[in-house]
């Protein structure tokens, strides 16, 4: 069964580094996403992604944020200067798109700013 | 405000147990809900979803009910097993013509043998 994955599963960074977390989506999906979920929080939607560009963001994704697709199968996210408050778990996920697209996460990144 | 929260954020029964997992949305406009289940150290893992022209749908032991009267949405899980211990997330779809989900803040299910 196809499946999103995602690379590293844990990322140590300092603050004020760049981070890029990667996803691989499932193969025919059109649709990409970002999602991060705050240790013992709830997941909040950060980018939606389709056709090579961003179709919708949250409040969430400031200028700090970029996404990417550099190549038919990797999807990634790209935080340019990381702050404490940026750790959290960060999932990809992909869906075929419309209304009732069912989005199939991730395993996740832990990412843990220092 | 919160657009989607849960009712119970712990819920603990045994084994063989039915489950209830309830969880409240204020956006009357969303028309497409989903539960998901996470288990430590995953992603979200998609149950179940159901439209809003429904108000019931079953899966394999799981039942989603939708009431819009009262903006409720549960989830139900017959005969519990351990392996169904997990934090479950209610979520809500806007109409924005793209999937963007709103997630509520998850109810932790412990199943004891």
């Amino acid at each position: 069964e196809p499946e999103v994955t995602q690379t590293p599963s844990h990322q140590v960074t300092q603050m004020g580094q760049e981070v890029i977390l990667r996803c691989v989506p499932i193969s025919n999906h059109l649709y990409f996403y970002w999602y991060r979920q705050i240790l013992g929080q709830k997941v909040e939607f950060l980018v939606s992604f389709y056709n090579n560009e961003i179709s919708e963001k949250s409040e969430i994704f400031d200028d700090q944020f970029s996404v990417e697709r550099p190549d038919g199968s990797n999807f990634t996210l790209k935080i340019r200067s990381t702050k404490l408050e940026d750790s959290a778990m960060y999932f990809c996920a992909s869906g075929r798109g419309g209304s009732t697209d069912t989005q199939y996460f991730g395993p996740g990144t832990r990412l843990t700013v220092l | 405000g919160e657009s989607v929260g849960l009712h119970l954020p712990t819920l603990s029964v045994q084994e063989g147990d039915n489950s209830i997992i309830n969880c409240a949305y204020s956006n009357s406009a969303s028309d497409y809900f989903i539960w998901y289940k996470q288990e430590s150290g995953k992603g979200p893992q998609f149950i179940i979803d159901i439209r809003s022209n429904m108000d019931k749908r079953q899966g394999q032991r799981v039942t989603v009910l939708l009431n819009k009267t009262v903006k409720h949405l549960s989830l139900q899980i017959a005969a519990t097993q351990p392996g169904d211990s997990a934090v479950y997330f209610c979520a809500e779809n806007t109409l924005s013509g793209y999937s963007t989900l709103t997630f509520g803040k998850g109810t932790m299910l412990l199943v004891s043998p």
